[in-house]
């Protein structure tokens, strides 16, 4: 079975852009889980979808907004990038919602200049 | 609120060694998880171990167990014989039965001496 895909790896923007990152989940996963991991820190929960709904969201400003699609692949979309939107970009894929069996992703690296 | 507390932000250790790497962590939910990943360069999370709040006996995973006391709210994280491979970022986390989310604590950077 294939584990979570994510693109770009890595990507540099500037300051006011918009970016779209995407992550193709595990085999039989219906869930996907986006977090934000500053530099030094532990990921922060950005949002989880489920079904194609948006099922549970952390502490980001609506600039953040994310789709699933009918094959379970998701994107996060971040609007008028900030230099704080720097960083490393987790995509995590579960069987059913209240799983405890998360699979992640090797994440996506965002600069913002 | 939950809350995940990793006070160790390095750690270093001889190979071969067993090293204890320390979690405690706060909630008011009866039913949680508690988790266990590890961090290397590339950055993947990778799963370690999982223990649940009413398992009864410690998780162990080959060379990893934890050693859970659930009154002292603590779930650490124990690798015996380690090897080089081992150096990584470590992270703890729990998610509870109400939430849909992991909560991480701020890691550990391990460094296995030769």
């Amino acid at each position: 079975e294939t584990g979570v895909t994510q693109s770009p790896t890595h990507l540099i923007k500037t300051r006011g852009q918009q970016v779209t990152l995407r992550c193709s989940s595990q085999s039989g996963h219906n869930t996907v889980s986006w977090y934000q991991q500053a530099l030094g820190q532990g990921p922060q929960f950005i949002f989880q979808y489920y079904r194609e709904e948006e099922n549970g969201r952390g502490n980001f400003p609506p600039r953040f907004s994310g789709l699933q699609f009918p094959n379970y692949s998701s994107e996060l979309n971040v609007n008028a990038l900030e230099l704080d939107d720097s960083a490393l970009y987790l995509c995590a894929s579960s069987l059913v919602l209240r799983n405890y069996g998360y699979t992640f992703g090797s994440g996506t690296r965002l600069t913002v200049v | 609120a939950q809350k995940i507390t990793q006070t160790q932000p390095g750690m270093f250790v001889q190979e071969k060694e067993a090293v204890t790497l320390d979690c405690t962590y706060d909630t008011s939910d009866p039913s949680y998880g508690l988790f266990w990943y590890k961090q290397p360069s590339s950055g993947e999370m990778i799963f370690l171990i999982y223990q649940g709040s009413y398992d009864q006996q410690n998780a162990t995973e080959g060379r990893y167990s934890l050693n859970f006391q659930k009154a002292r709210k603590s779930a650490n994280l124990v690798i015996s014989a380690s090897q080089l491979g081992d150096s990584a970022m470590y992270f703890c986390a729990m998610r509870t039965y109400e939430a849909n989310n992991l909560f991480f604590g701020t890691g550990t950077r391990l460094t296995v001496i030769p």
